[in-house]
């Protein structure tokens, strides 16, 4: 089956730093990636999206600059964090679209981010 | 803004039971509906989806919808502790777009 592979799972860094988040599709072509924040207790909540080779479109109230998405090939699209605060801590989750996935999609394991 | 509500809970059940879960949606074009388990610090596990109005059972899962009511539910029979979880209903408009998830209600299912 489609499998996402996220990494890393855990995280903890300081305030004023960047942290990088990978999400790979192992066994299918990623065409659109989803990412998501969930705080505790919440939903999840749905940051921006991103087609392979284009600008991520960002959800109303998500800053484009402080979460740098790259989705430069159908197989890996990154999520940054840059100048992470405390209130960025959150567990982040990416979620894929296939060419051929036109049902579900397939979720990563998620990072659980942790600012300091 | 497109909404997706659910009843928090928690809802309590004891083993053996049936545990009914409910969703409300606000956008009236919505094609697609999920049902999602997700454990403490876990990513979410898709369950069942369902397309049509009427219902659609997978083993102990029913998911029910009624799209002129906006209403989607879950039926979990034959509860198990195992299923103790907090199961995400989530709503998606055309095919490739972002799925929009509710709160999600915590089930404890007691041995």
């Amino acid at each position: 089956g489609a499998v996402v592979s996220q990494h890393p799972s855990r995280v903890i860094c300081k305030s004023g730093t960047s942290v990088k988040i990978e999400c790979r599709s192992l066994d299918f072509q990623a065409t659109t990636m989803f990412w998501y924040r969930q705080f505790p207790k919440q939903s999840l909540m749905l940051m921006a999206t991103s087609n392979e080779g284009s600008k991520a479109t960002y959800e109303q109230g998500v800053e484009k600059d402080k979460f740098l998405i790259n989705h430069a090939s159908l197989t890996l699209s990154t999520l940054t964090v840059t100048s992470a605060h405390p209130e960025d801590s959150s567990f982040y989750i990416c979620s894929a679209k296939g060419t051929t996935t036109n049902y579900g999609y397939t979720f990563g394991s998620g990072t659980r981010l942790t600012v300091v | 803004q497109k909404e997706v509500e659910q009843n928090s809970g928690p809802l309590s059940v004891p083993e053996g039971a049936i545990a009914s879960l409910n969703c409300t949606y606000s956008d009236r074009v919505s094609q697609s509906f999920f049902w999602y388990r997700q454990y403490s610090g876990k990513s979410p596990e898709l369950i069942m989806s369902i397309y049509s109005n009427g219902d659609k059972e997978d083993g102990r899962f029913t998911a029910q919808l009624n799209k002129a009511s906006q209403y989607v539910s879950l039926l979990i029979r034959d509860s198990q502790p195992s299923d103790s979880a907090t199961y995400l209903c989530a709503v998606r408009g055309q095919a490739g777009t972002a799925l929009i998830f509710g709160k999600g209600t915590t089930l404890s299912v007691s041995s």
